[in-house]
């Protein structure tokens, strides 16, 4: 069970370079979201999704895309990167709450993709 | 506009002492609460939860208080351990059906000293 897997763990885009940050959790999660985290600005909601195809803006979403063709994967694209997108991202899932289900309310966290812009 | 804000960056502790961490939120829809660990280049990891519904709820050395009417929690924990040390995020979810969207706070630096 490896619980939610982020790639790459490090890259460094040029400005205007796209990139697609991967995200994929084995545990049957319908909720996804990503996060970044930056120096005093704690965790920031980005994107995130209630299910397949199903996806919503969080706190922070301009530049970034997402979608969910699937219950498993939830990619976060960059289509033209910029320096202000430099940060480290964490995508996190859990259950849907209305299921009723032990530990539904609770985030589980990937280890994180470091992304640097230059 | 910061709907949750932790307003001490960092948190210094002796060993064998109580460490209090606070978190201050503003929109009373919140109705869940979370409170994560995050140990350097790695995830977050979940260690209490509180619903509104409640004033207190308690893990091992974990303890957590929620005061509704002044929107704020705060974390005990008992007694601090060198291990303890980490950044600690608080985190609030609105009553949304079926999502949570967690906005959390900036963090508090915690370090237990030996």
């Amino acid at each position: 069970n490896a619980g939610v897997t982020q790639t790459p763990k490090f890259q460094v885009l040029k400005t205007g370079q796209s990139m697609t940050l991967q995200c994929a959790q084995d545990m049957n999660h319908e909720y996804m979201s990503w996060y970044r985290q930056d120096p005093g600005m704690g965790l920031r909601l980005i994107h995130y999704s209630v299910g397949a195809g199903i996806t919503d803006q969080g706190e922070v979403p301009n530049g970034y895309n997402v979608s969910r063709s699937t219950t498993e994967d939830f990619p976060l694209r960059l289509l033209s990167a910029a320096p202000s997108q430099t940060s480290v991202y964490f995508c996190a899932s859990s259950y849907n709450r209305l299921r009723g289900v032990r530990g539904a309310n609770v985030l589980t966290f990937g280890a994180g993709s470091r992304l640097t812009v230059l | 506009d910061q709907q949750v804000k932790q307003n001490s960056p960092s948190l210094s502790v002796q060993e064998g002492r109580i460490s209090i961490l606070n978190c201050d939120y503003t929109n009373s829809m919140f109705d869940y609460f979370l409170w994560y660990k995050k140990y350097p280049a790695e995830g977050p990891t979940f260690l209490i939860s509180i619903s509104s519904i409640k004033d207190k709820n308690e893990d091992g050395r974990f303890t957590v208080f929620l005061n509704k009417s002044a929107k704020h929690l705060s974390l005990h924990i008992v007694p601090s351990q060198p291990g303890d040390s980490a950044v600690y995020f608080c985190a609030a979810s609105p009553t949304t059906s079926g999502t949570y969207k967690y906005i959390f706070g900036t963090g508090t630096r915690l370090k237990v000293l030996a």
